[in-house]
C-alpha cells in the first residue's frame, strides 16, 4: 500500500511558468508535510513544509498549499526557472515516530528556457 | 561547515558477499537515517538512530541488512549475502534532534550495484 502518492510522474514547464505538483496522503496520523528537491547524483534537499493546521505556507516562490479534508496538498514553483529542474518529493511523517518519513515517488521537472 | 558524507561513493560487489556501507553525520547531530532509493523512485526509509540506538528499524527488508552507530556518531549500515535486487543508492541524512520539524541533511549516497 503506498501511503503517499504523487503526480505527475514528469512535467515540462516553460520559463516563467507555474509549476504544480500534487500529493495524496491515506493515513490520517500523518502531520508533517515536507517537500525536498534533488538534482542528480545529489542527496534531496529541504524545500519546503507544511504542518496540517495550515492551509497554504510560502517561502518565495514556493508555496504549499494543503487541504486536509481531501488529505492531498501541492507544491506551485512560481517564475519557474530552468534552475528548478531537478526531480521533487513530497514526504510524510508523524509526530509519534518523527525520525520515519514516507515519500513519493518523485516529479522530474523540466523547465525549458 | 562540512555536510554529510557516505563513503564509498559508488560500490560494485559480487552476488553473495558482504559490504559495509558507511556514513559520517553533521557534527552534533544526533539523529541520523538510512534510505533506499531505487531507480525511478523516493527514498524508502530503512532505519533511524537516536544517539547509538536503533529507534526504528522497521524498514530493514530482511536479517541480511543491519546497522550500527556504536559512539553516536558514524554509522556503518551492513548488508550480508548480497542479492542483485540490493542494488540502489543507500542514502544517509542527520538532524539536530527527532523533532518532527527537525530538517533532514543528505549525503550524496553510496550508489550499490550488485553483479
Amino acid at each position: 500500500q503506498q501511503q503517499v502518492k504523487q503526480s505527475p510522474q514528469s512535467l515540462i514547464v516553460q520559463k516563467g511558468g507555474i509549476s504544480i505538483i500534487n500529493c495524496a496522503y491515506e493515513n490520517t496520523a500523518f502531520d508533517y508535510f515536507p517537500w525536498y528537491q534533488q538534482f542528480p547524483g545529489k542527496g534531496p534537499a529541504l524545500l519546503i513544509a507544511i504542518r496540517p493546521d495550515v492551509s497554504e505556507k510560502k517561502e518565495g516562490r514556493f508555496t504549499i498549499s494543503f487541504n486536509k479534508s481531501a488529505k492531498q496538498f501541492s507544491l506551485h514553483i512560481m517564475d519557474s526557472q530552468p534552475g528548478d529542474s531537478a526531480t521533487y518529493f513530497c514526504a510524510a511523517s508523524k509526530a509519534t515516530n518523527a525520525g520515519k518519513s514516507t515519500f513519493g515517488d518523485g516529479t522530474t521537472l523540466t523547465v525549458k528556457p | 561547515g562540512a555536510g554529510v558524507s557516505q563513503t564509498p561513493s559508488n560500490k560494485v560487489t559480487e552476488k553473495g558477499k558482504y559490504v559495509e556501507l558507511r556514513c559520517d553525520p553533521i557534527s552534533g547531530h544526533t539523529a541520523l537515517y538510512w534510505y533506499r532509493q531505487s531507480l525511478g523512485q523516493g527514498p524508502e526509509f530503512l532505519i533511524y538512530f537516536q544517539g547509538t540506538g536503533a529507534a526504528d528499524d522497521s524498514g530493514l527488508p530482511n536479517d541480511r541488512f543491519f546497522a550500527v552507530r556504536p559512539e553516536g556518531s558514524v554509522s556503518t549500515l551492513k548488508i550480508q549475502r548480497t542479492e542483485r535486487g540490493d542494488s540502489a543508492v543507500y542514502l544517509c541524512a542527520s538532524s539536530p534532534s527527532t523533532h518532527i520539524t527537525s530538517e533532514q541533511f543528505f549525503g550524496p549516497g553510496t550508489r550499490l550495484t550488485v553483479l
